[in-house]
C-alpha cells in the first residue's frame, strides 16, 4: 500500500519567515508533486519533479521553490512567507511509465501564514 | 496550459437519485481523465478514470464517460448512498484539476 506522509499537519508561521514542507513517499515513485488547494479554486500545481534533482514550474510557482535529493523527499519552501499564502499544501507521487498512473496524495498541510 | 472546468459546484440530491459532474477541457491532446473524491478532512483518492481511446468506462455504481469532439467528460454516480457525500474533483492529463463539485446525498 502506497504510503505519502507529510511533515506537519498544521503550521503557523509569521510572514517574512521561511517554511519549509517535507513529503515522503515510500513506493519508489519517480515523479512526485505539491499542490495548494484553495475553496472554489481546486488544486493547483505549483512544481512537479520528473526524478532526483529535477524539477519543472507548475501552473502558480511565484514565491515557492522545491528541493529533490533524494528520491522518495520533495521539499516545498517559501523563502518568504506572504498572507497569501495561507492554504492547504498536498503533495502527491506517481509511479513513472509510458502511460498515466494513479496520483497518490499526502495527508495535507494546512498553512497558516499571520 | 490546460484549462479544466467543472459544473456543479455544490449539488445536493435525494439517497437513491443519481448524481452527474461535468467537466470540459481546453487541450485537445490531453488523453487522460481522473476522478478523485476527498472526504472531508481526509486526502484525495482516484475513484476512476478514462483515457481517451475509450468512450466509457464503468465500475459498480460510477461510470464515467468522455467525448474527445465537444472536449468533455462526466462521472455519473448512481443510487447514491449518505457515504458518497464528499467533493469530487476531475482532472485532464495528470495535473490539470477542475474546481470541484461538493455533493450531498440527502437520506
Amino acid at each position: 500500500d502506497v504510503k505519502v506522509t507529510q511533515s506537519s499537519r498544521y503550521l503557523v508561521k509569521r510572514t517574512g519567515e521561511k517554511v519549509f514542507l517535507e513529503c515522503v513517499q515510500d513506493m519508489d515513485h519517480e515523479n512526485m508533486f505539491w499542490y495548494r488547494q484553495d475553496p472554489g479554486l481546486g488544486l493547483r500545481l505549483i512544481y512537479f519533479s520528473y526524478d532526483v534533482k529535477m524539477k519543472e514550474k507548475g501552473d502558480i510557482p511565484e514565491g515557492y521553490s522545491v528541493s529533490r535529493e533524494k528520491k522518495e523527499r520533495f521539499s516545498l519552501i517559501l523563502e518568504s512567507a506572504s498572507t497569501n499564502q495561507t492554504s492547504m499544501y498536498l503533495c502527491a507521487s506517481v509511479r513513472g511509465g509510458p502511460s498515466y498512473n494513479e496520483q497518490f496524495f499526502g495527508p495535507g498541510t494546512r498553512l497558516t501564514v499571520l | 496550459g490546460e484549462n479544466v472546468e467543472q459544473h456543479p459546484s455544490t449539488l445536493s440530491v435525494q439517497e437513491g437519485d443519481s448524481a452527474v459532474i461535468k467537466c470540459t477541457y481546453s487541450d485537445s491532446a490531453s488523453n487522460y481523465f481522473p476522478w478523485y473524491k476527498q472526504e472531508l478532512g481526509k486526502r484525495p483518492q482516484l475513484i476512476i478514470d478514462i483515457r481517451s481511446n475509450v468512450g466509457e468506462k464503468k465500475d459498480q455504481r460510477i461510470a464515467v464517460t468522455l467525448n474527445k469532439t465537444a472536449k468533455h467528460f462526466s462521472l455519473h454516480i448512481t443510487e447514491t448512498q449518505p457515504e458518497d457525500s464528499a467533493v469530487y474533483f476531475c482532472a485532464a492529463s495528470q495535473f490539470y484539476f477542475g474546481t470541484g463539485t461538493s455533493l450531498t446525498v440527502i437520506p
